[in-house]
């Protein structure tokens, strides 16, 4: 079945730092990808997300391109902050028109920023 | 507007006992998930509606586990005689159709204890 393997964490950088946490997926069809992003005592909210291959999803500084032939949407950011601490999860939604779109969800990356 | 919203935001029981968990959606959402976030198994898929049937309850657990949605709207997910390893934060998410490229919205969750 379908499924998203993210890089285990913690990752602690130093603020201003370039991050890059990988993401690999299996999917039959055509799936959307997300990343969620978790902070500290609040929901999961939606970081960025590209619905086709080469798609580049940005917000917030962070981007991620939808690559098919390496089945990768590896997220990164040129200069941390120590608001960025958080808990990010890679996942995917099922692309072949099933009965259903639940996310499948990785096993999510603890980011901590030092000052 | 609002988003997505759901009580309790923290319930403690015995082992034994039912409980109900509430999710309101955002108006209009015609797609509504519920998710499990527990430290061993991460956040897993329960169940699906789209408008007031469930064409998905693949991810329920067990036959003590079970939802309804009336109206479109609310939804309530009620785990029968509950065990310890019921433990975790149930999070429910709508979104706007049944598309995978649709942003699934979440709500703050609800902590169960089940001690």
């Amino acid at each position: 079945g379908d499924s998203v393997t993210q890089m285990e964490g913690p990752v602690t950088l130093s603020e201003e730092a370039f991050l890059t946490i990988n993401c690999t997926y299996t999917a039959t069809g055509y799936p959307s990808l997300f990343w969620y992003v978790q902070y500290p005592g609040e929901g999961l909210q939606l970081l960025l997300k590209a619905t086709k291959a080469d798609d580049k999803g940005s917000n917030k500084g962070f981007e991620a391109t939808y690559r098919k032939e390496t089945t990768s949407f590896h997220l990164e950011k040129g200069s941390v902050q120590v608001s960025d601490s958080a808990v990010y999860f890679c996942a995917l939604t099922g692309g072949y028109g099933g009965a259903t779109n639940k996310l499948i969800f990785g096993t999510g990356t603890l980011l901590a920023v030092q000052p | 507007g609002a988003g997505v919203s759901q009580s309790p935001s923290n319930k403690v029981t015995e082992k034994g006992k039912d409980v109900e968990l509430r999710c309101d959606p955002i108006s209009g959402h015609t797609a509504l998930y519920w998710y499990r976030q527990s430290l061993g198994q991460g956040l897993e898929f329960l169940i699906y509606f789209q408008g007031n049937s469930a064409p998905d309850k693949s991810g329920l657990p067990s036959d003590r586990f079970s939802a309804e949605r009336t109206g479109g709207s609310v939804s309530t997910l009620t785990i029968q005689r509950t065990q310890q390893e019921d433990s975790a934060v149930y999070l429910c998410a709508s979104s706007s159709s049944r598309r995978g490229t649709d942003t699934q919205y979440f709500g703050p969750g609800t902590r169960l204890t089940v001690l």
